[in-house]
Order: structure tokens, then C-alpha cells, then sequence
């Protein structure tokens, strides 16, 4: 099966600096990589999403890129404000019924 | 607005009790899952079902099951709940693409 793995684990930024965050996959039939946020005592949330056949994908101030040759794929989050505060998980997928999820990353934007 | 509702928000239950978490989504999707959430181990698969009665192990099935009478509706099922099974419980369906979760069920095992 498809191996999702997420760094960092925990990532802590100043308010309206960027953060990274990286996660790699195993499976080169996955096609589908969606990104999910989790606010405390909330459920996941997509915020972006990008296919296969795309390499980047901006919506405001996130942004995903996708490398498929080196089977990695990364959320960008510019200009950090508070309410970026989260953990973020990302996820592979090649079918439907098939979501494979990374440990995900617990981010804090300090005012 | 899409909705996937979980039964309860927490549960306390006692060692060796039999426990049924329930699921229900309204937006017609043929895949559902459970997936267990804990620190550090972000969320793993127990079971998902992409269809009526059909239903596959995924990651970490021991001391769980489940049941699919209906589209609509995913139960996961603890058959004599351990302490090692306190853990938050998120369900999940899918149509094509994206995931919809439930807001989660905090189960504490005592």
C-alpha cells in the first residue's frame, strides 16, 4: 500500500512569516493530493487540493507544488496570521476509496 | 451543506463493554471510513466500506468491526473495549475526490 510520510512534526513561525511543510509518498499510481487543516476541537478541513497532472496550485495564501518524479509534494502558507494555527495533514490517493494520510504537523503562528 | 455526523462527541465506557460508534452521511457516497486519531500518529485506517455490506480492513482492524446496512450509515464497533483503545474516532466519506469528516468522537476506555 501507499506510505505518506509528513515533516515536520511540530513548526512554529512568527505572524507574516512562511511556512513549509513537506510530505513524500511511495506509490507513483497515486494521482490525487489533498490537504487538510484541523483547528482544535474541530474536524479536518480540506483547504487545497492539486492532481497529478498539475505542478503548482495557489489559492490566497496557500499553495501546493507537487514534484511527481521525486514523489513529493509540499503546502506553502505565506503571510502567517494566528488563525493559521493548526495541525495540517496531508494525504495520496489513487482511488476514492483510498486515502492514505501523513502524521501530520502541528503548526503555531506567534503573534 | 454537506453534514457527516457522528453520534456522540465522548463517551466514557468501561473495560470489556461492547461499544458502537455511529456514523451518517447525508451526501449520497458510496466510501466510508473509520480512522482512529492520536499524538504523533496523525490518523489511521480501520476499516473503510465502498458499498452496502461490503467493508475492507485497513491498517489497524484488531479489536474493531464494523457494519454497512445501509448507504448512509458506517458503524464501528469496539467487541470488548480495551484501554488501549482510548483514542479520538473520526469518520469519513468520500463521493470522487474529496474527504468529509464527522467532528470526531473522544472515547475514553476505563
Amino acid at each position: 500500500g501507499e506510505n505518506v510520510e509528513q515533516h515536520p512534526s511540530t513548526l512554529s513561525v512568527q505572524e507574516g512569516d512562511s511556512a513549509v511543510i513537506k510530505c513524500t509518498y511511495s506509490d507513483s499510481a497515486s494521482n490525487y493530493f489533498p490537504w487538510y487543516k484541523q483547528e482544535l476541537g474541530k474536524r479536518p478541513q480540506l483547504i487545497i487540493d492539486i492532481r497529478s497532472n498539475v505542478g503548482e496550485k495557489k489559492d490566497q495564501r496557500i499553495a501546493v507544488t507537487l514534484n511527481k518524479t521525486a514523489k513529493h509534494f509540499s503546502l506553502h502558507i505565506t503571510e502567517t496570521q494566528p488563525e493559521d494555527s493548526a495541525v495540517y495533514f496531508c494525504a495520496a490517493s489513487k482511488r476514492s476509496n483510498q486515502f492514505y494520510f501523513g502524521t501530520g504537523t502541528s503548526l503555531t503562528v506567534i503573534p | 451543506d454537506v453534514k457527516v455526523t457522528q453520534s456522540s462527541r465522548y463517551l466514557v465506557k468501561r473495560t470489556g463493554e461492547k461499544v458502537f460508534l455511529e456514523c451518517v452521511q447525508d451526501m449520497d457516497h458510496e466510501n466510508m471510513f473509520w480512522y482512529r486519531q492520536d499524538p504523533g500518529l496523525g490518523l489511521r485506517l480501520i476499516y473503510f466500506s465502498y458499498d452496502v455490506k461490503m467493508k475492507e480492513k485497513g491498517d489497524i482492524p484488531e479489536g474493531y468491526s464494523v457494519s454497512r446496512e445501509k448507504k448512509e450509515r458506517f458503524s464501528l464497533i469496539l467487541e470488548s473495549a480495551s484501554t488501549n483503545q482510548t483514542s479520538m474516532y473520526l469518520c469519513a466519506s468520500t463521493g470522487f475526490t474529496e474527504a468529509f469528516f464527522g467532528q470526531g468522537t473522544r472515547l475514553t476506555v476505563v
